[in-house]
């Protein structure tokens, strides 16, 4: 079984500075791993994902994400926030020849830029 | 192109009511999925269906129902409501040769009184 843990539930940064919002997971076998935005009063929104292949990945709205197997870790960056990158932000993850419906999230943390 | 509606947006039950939420997506996407969120706890699935007229279980699917009777439908029905089901519900679908890609709806805020 998979499990994900957002180290932050809250975020608080200025606009302009640079985000790292936290991400572990735990399985023993090999996963896909996501960041969704929930913007307010709106569904999810995929930002990016990792299914193979560089450890880098970039999505919209100038993140980026990087898995790092060893630490079994996907934290999500942004060198500079907008006011407008108020949101909840989710991992999930699930693993390699699982159907979507496996996807676990995480409970979420919620990025709040100030100006 | 809508993407994927709910109705209704909004809903107070009191204990013992019934109801139903209604999920459709417009996308032609073979995958359907009722998710509730919970303050702390992420999204737990409730049910989901991989095709018009199957449907299964998902993690949290106790006092549940759910069908899908046309492929671009998937209701959620509530037979006698409870304070614990005090939630918002999303729905989301995908297409079957895109599965990591959830497409989500703007969500159902339901709270039981």
């Amino acid at each position: 079984a998979q499990s994900v843990t957002q180290l932050d539930s809250q975020v608080p940064v200025f606009e302009e500075a640079p985000v790292e919002l936290r991400c572990n997971y735990s399985s023993s076998v090999s996963v896909y791993l996501f960041w969704y935005v929930q913007y307010p009063n709106q569904g999810l929104q995929l930002l990016l994902k990792y299914l193979s292949g560089s450890t880098l990945v970039k999505g919209i709205n100038g993140f980026e994400a990087e898995f790092n197997k060893s630490q079994t870790s996907f934290h999500l960056r942004k060198p500079s926030v907008h006011i407008s990158d108020t949101a909840e932000y989710f991992c999930a993850v699930r693993s390699v020849g699982s159907g979507g419906f496996k996807t676990i999230f995480g409970a979420g943390t919620r990025l709040f830029v100030k100006a | 192109n809508a993407g994927v509606t709910q109705t209704p947006k909004f809903r107070v039950l009191k204990t013992g009511q019934s109801m139903t939420l209604l999920c459709a997506q417009d996308m032609n996407h073979e995958y359907m999925y009722w998710y509730r969120q919970d303050p702390g706890m992420g999204l737990r699935l409730i049910h989901y269906s991989v095709g018009e007229g199957t449907t299964a279980k998902g993690e949290v699917p106790d006092g549940y129902n759910v069908s899908r009777l046309k492929k671009q439908n998937f209701l959620l029905g509530l037979e006698s409501a409870a304070p614990s089901q005090t939630s918002v519900y999303f729905c989301a679908s995908t297409d079957a040769g895109d599965p990591d890609t959830q497409y989500f709806g703007p969500g159902t805020r339901l709270t039981v009184l």
